[in-house]
């Protein structure tokens, strides 16, 4: 398979535990983003990684949750003292910037990793 | 803030109907639009896109229509069958080439019934 793939695609923690979470992006996707997404909601971005550089982080992205990119290829994505209101799906998607055969703008999507804090 | 959203939350059609699923925009500059389809346990999936100098676009079995006038765009599924249950967002693309984001709608879940 060699669409964007996330892990663990579960996760169920205590308050206050830490979490993290991986994707690994399509393979030469320069553009990375995480996305948080609730029950009967739309996704909501969190950030964005353009190679190892994170250029955008969304106001949603409290000073619990960092993300890292550190060559360039996966990321990681941890949530410090999780919180009940934490309990949502986390999305990653990449992108491929100046591609030639595919859209510009079109994110691919991974399955999530739904995270439930108890 | 502004946003994309929905009319309808749930929309259920018999399998070969043709179904229409809405979506309102508040944001004047958007200038490109994209549908996303979501099943149950997987992340989104790219259906079709359309751009603000355009106001319709078609592809297999789908047609997105773009209305700039009245801000809104719909998405219509010729002869719907049971694989196309699913919930349905609209989204627009912000930013510049240096950064872009999706900004979601809250999505119509489809049911089509056999």
């Amino acid at each position: 398979d060699t669409g964007v793939s996330q892990d663990p695609r579960h996760k169920i923690t205590k308050r206050g535990q830490n979490v993290t979470f991986r994707c690994d992006p399509i393979s030469e996707h320069n553009r990375l983003y995480w996305y948080r997404q609730t029950l009967g909601q739309g996704p909501e971005f969190l950030t964005y990684f353009q190679n190892e550089a994170q250029l955008e982080k969304s106001r949603l992205l409290s000073d619990r949750f960092s993300a890292e990119r550190p060559k360039g290829s996966f990321s990681t994505l941890e949530i410090q003292r999780t919180e009940q209101g934490d309990s949502a799906m986390y999305l990653c998607a990449s992108s491929l910037l100046f591609s030639r055969t595919t859209l510009d703008n079109e994110q691919f999507f991974g399955p999530g990793t739904r995270l439930t804090v108890l | 803030g502004e946003s994309v959203g929905l009319h309808l939350p749930t929309l259920s059609v018999q399998e070969g109907d043709n179904s229409i699923i809405n979506c309102a925009y508040s944001n004047s500059a958007s200038d490109y639009f994209i549908w996303y389809k979501q099943e149950s346990g997987k992340g989104p999936q790219f259906i079709i896109d359309i751009r603000s100098n355009m106001d319709k676009r078609q592809g297999q079995r789908v047609t997105v229509l773009l209305n700039k006038t009245v801000k809104h765009l719909s998405l219509q599924i010729a002869a719907t069958q049971p694989g196309d249950s699913a919930v349905y967002f609209c989204a627009d693309l912000r930013g510049n080439t240096g950064f872009q984001k999706l900004v979601f709608g809250t999505g119509t879940r489809l049911l089509v019934s056999p």
